[in-house]
């Protein structure tokens, strides 16, 4: 069954600390992997994406790794700033057909000044 | 663009009452997702449209919910008759194909059945 599992289910840092989101799935095959950002009360916002080749991938002081041998990947966030709290999202697509998409629960991030 | 546009954006009604949720894809996007967001249970996908056809529906809860996608810039949900558990965020989101796996969200329609 494709599961995506996501650790810790929240955390509380200081405002400029930095903090690392956890994802494991067992999805496959593969295509790719996306980190969502989710605001309370709004919609989801894509913040990187990795495909099977890619190791590390950027989006300002978000930075995305993916280990596709152990089907691990992070999402590390650098000097925290209030903006940061939110809900992430771990989602990975299969190959399958439809390119069917799979969620994790989300971590609840809360920055305190 | 706008984005995907959502309404209404909080609905709030008595059990046993019909309800829609109304969607504006992204123009240009050919897939067209409705997912229902619970804290409990997080985001699931309902249904999604690939060209205003449903590809997968195995998501809808049951009979009470339906779907429909009658041109390429408009869908809605509609459940009849609401029950307190279909209490949720309900958010539609778009994409350009299937094959990206880049979802487009609308800000979501937060619907109260009391």
């Amino acid at each position: 069954k494709n599961q995506v599992e996501q650790s810790p289910q929240s955390l509380i840092i200081l405002e400029g600390k930095n903090c690392t989101l956890q994802c494991n799935y067992t999805v496959s095959p593969f295509s790719n992997l996306r980190w969502y950002k989710q605001d309370t009360g709004r919609g989801p916002v894509s913040l990187t994406i990795m495909t099977f080749s890619e190791n590390t991938k950027s989006n300002g002081r978000y930075t995305a790794t993916l280990d596709a041998d152990t089907k691990q990947s992070s999402l590390h966030i650098t000097a925290s700033q209030l903006s940061d709290s939110a809900s992430y999202i771990c989602v990975v697509t299969t190959q399958a057909a439809g390119n069917k998409l799979t969620f994790g629960g989300g971590t609840r991030v809360l920055v305190k000044p | 663009d706008a984005g995907v546009i959502q309404s209404p954006r909080h609905e709030v009604t008595e059990m046993g009452q019909e309800v829609t949720l109304r969607c504006k894809p992204i123009s240009g996007h050919n897939s067209l997702f409705w997912y229902r967001q619970t804290m409990m249970r997080g985001l699931e996908l309902l249904i999604y449209f690939n060209n205003n056809v449903p590809i997968d529906d195995s998501g809808m809860p049951e009979d009470r919910f339906s779907a429909k996608m009658p041109n390429a810039s408009f869908s809605t949900l509609k459940i009849q008759p609401s029950e307190p558990r279909d209490s949720a965020v309900y958010f539609c989101a778009s994409s350009l194909g299937l094959n990206t796996g880049e979802l487009f969200f609308g800000e979501g329609s937060r619907l109260t059945v009391l």
